[in-house]
């Protein structure tokens, strides 16, 4: 059964850099198929998508946040990773990763997801 | 970026009733559209994807309709558990965007 961890930081100050990375269980990230991706959620609002990536390392970004992303995959360790410069009070939020469904040959609909870590940018 | 757009904002409603949500994008998007459920402190949960398809184990209350611009999500007959806040997402364009959400309310 597929289980999925984001783990990090649940603290940063701003202008700091958020890194977080979701550990894969239960499906290789390796099999291909689908695409994986990180979604977020500010503490009482709604998602928004941040990026996704395939095992190759191929990458779609949120034009939003693009200038400060980096979504990285480590097939060996089976877990890929997010790494947002930068941060301010406004990325303070819920953050998900998450297993897309597969139909296609790019990011469409996430059918698992990890349980989510917050993080809060505060001085 | 396409801007996905649900009403109501939120519904009370009984067990038993039956519930349509609306979700209606900016500009056409096909039926590259979802609906997930979320209930406080959880990951969202997808419903219907290609707009009318049912997730694998979601249960056959819950059906998804739409096309183009305009899309709903029905639940047939609500039960306990269907009491939460529901997201429609399209997949058409990136970036990928999501509607404000539906809080569903027990009346």
């Amino acid at each position: 059964q597929l289980q999925m961890q984001e783990s990090g930081p649940g603290l940063l100050k701003p202008s700091e850099t958020l890194s977080l990375t979701c550990i894969v269980s239960g499906d290789s990230i390796s099999s291909g198929s689908h695409y994986w991706g990180w979604i977020r959620q500010p503490p009482g609002k709604g998602l928004e998508w941040i990026g996704s990536i395939y095992f190759s390392g191929s990458t779609y970004y949120n034009p939003s946040l693009k200038s400060r992303l980096t979504i990285s995959v480590d097939t060996s360790k089976n877990q890929f990773s997010l790494k947002l410069s930068s941060v301010t009070a406004a990325d303070t939020a819920v953050y998900y990763c998450a297993k897309e469904i597969g139909f296609g040959d790019s990011p469409e609909y996430f059918q698992e997801w990890g349980r989510g870590t917050l993080v809060t940018v505060s001085s | 970026d396409i801007q996905m757009t649900q009403s109501p904002s939120s519904v009370s409603a009984s067990v038993g009733d039956r519930v349509t949500i609306t979700c209606r994008a900016s500009q056409g998007i096909s039926t590259w559209l979802a609906w997930y459920q979320q209930k406080p402190g959880k990951a969202p949960k997808l419903l219907i994807y290609a707009a009318s398809n049912l997730q694998s184990g979601v249960p056959s209350r819950f059906s998804g309709s739409g096309s183009g611009t305009d899309f709903t999500l029905t639940i047939s007959s609500l039960q306990p558990e269907d009491f939460a806040t529901y997201y429609c997402q399209q997949a058409n364009n990136f970036p990928l965007t999501f509607g404000q959400g539906t809080r569903l309310e027990i009346k």
